[in-house]
C-alpha cells in the first residue's frame, strides 16, 4: 500500500514553455503532499508543502509564481512550471503523507520526474 | 554545513562484500531517522526507520544502527548484491513549531557493487 505515482517520468520541453507535472497517490488519501527537487548527486531540496484545498506553502528562495502548485483533490497534486528556462532542468519529487494512526507524518515517494528545458 | 553529513560520498564494493554507511546529523529536536534507498532516476524507497528509543532496526540484509546521544547512525548491508548499487539518504525527521515536523536529507553515499 501508500503507493505515489507521478506522471510524466521524463518530459524535454523548449525554453519559455510551461510543463505540469502530476503527483497521485493511489491507494489512499493525501492530506499533504511536497514537492522537491533534486540536482545530480545532491540531496533533496523540500520546495512547497500543499494540503489539500488550500494554498501551498512555498520554502525561502522558491517562487511561487514559477513553480504553481494545486492540490485540488485528497489523491492529486500538480506542479507546473511556469516559462521554463534550461536552469530549471532538474528531477522533480513528489511524496505524500496521510494522518493514519500507523503512518503518521511518513511521507510516501513518488518515482521522479526528469525534466529537461532546451 | 549540511545539518545531515553522510559518509562516504561514494563507495565500491564487491558482489558478496559487506559495506556500512555513516550518518552524522546535528539536528534537534529529533523525532526519527530514515534510511531511503534511491535508485538512479527513480524515488526514494525507506528501508529503516528508528525512533529515539531504537538502537538498531533490520530490513532483510539492511542493518541500521543509532546513537541518539553522539547523533550518529550506520546502515549496514550484508552480502551485497549488485541490485545494491544506489544512493542511500540518511533522512532524520525534526520537530517544529510551526510546521510540526520537517525532513532534513542527507546528500546520499553512492553504493557501487562491482561484479
Amino acid at each position: 500500500g501508500a503507493v505515489v505515482s507521478q506522471h510524466p517520468s521524463r518530459v524535454i520541453c523548449k525554453s519559455g514553455t510551461s510543463v505540469k507535472i502530476e503527483c497521485r497517490s493511489l491507494d489512499f488519501q493525501a492530506t499533504t503532499m511536497f514537492w522537491y527537487r533534486q540536482f545530480p548527486k545532491k540531496s533533496l531540496m523540500l520546495m512547497a508543502t500543499s494540503n489539500e484545498g488550500s494554498k501551498a506553502t512555498y520554502e525561502q528562495g522558491v517562487e511561487k509564481d514559477k513553480f504553481l502548485i494545486n492540490h485540488a483533490s485528497l489523491t492529486l497534486s500538480t506542479l507546473t512550471v511556469t516559462s521554463a528556462h534550461p536552469e530549471d532542468s532538474s528531477f522533480y519529487i513528489c511524496s505524500a503523507s496521510f494522518a493514519g494512526e500507523r503512518y503518521v507524518n511518513e511521507q510516501f515517494f513518488g518515482p521522479g520526474t526528469r525534466l529537461t528545458v532546451l | 554545513k549540511n545539518q545531515v553529513e553522510q559518509s562516504p560520498q561514494s563507495l565500491i564494493i564487491l558482489e558478496g562484500k559487506n559495506c556500512t554507511l555513516q550518518c552524522n546529523y546535528t539536528v534537534s529536536p529529533f523525532s526519527n531517522l530514515r534510511w531511503y534507498k534511491q535508485d538512479t532516476g527513480r524515488g526514494p524507497v525507506s528501508l529503516t526507520i528508528m525512533t529515539f528509543s531504537e538502537n538498531t532496526k533490520s530490513n532483510g540484509r539492511y542493518t541500521a544502527t543509532l546513537d541518539a546521544d553522539t547523533k550518529q547512525s550506520s546502515l549496514h548491508i550484508t552480502a551485497s548484491q549488485l541490485s545494491d548499487s544506489a544512493s542511500y539518504i540518511c533522512v532524520v525527521r525534526i520537530l517544529e513549531e510551526t510546521s510540526g515536523s520537517r525532513l532534513t536529507f542527507g546528500e546520499g553515499t553512492q553504493l557501487t557493487v562491482n561484479p
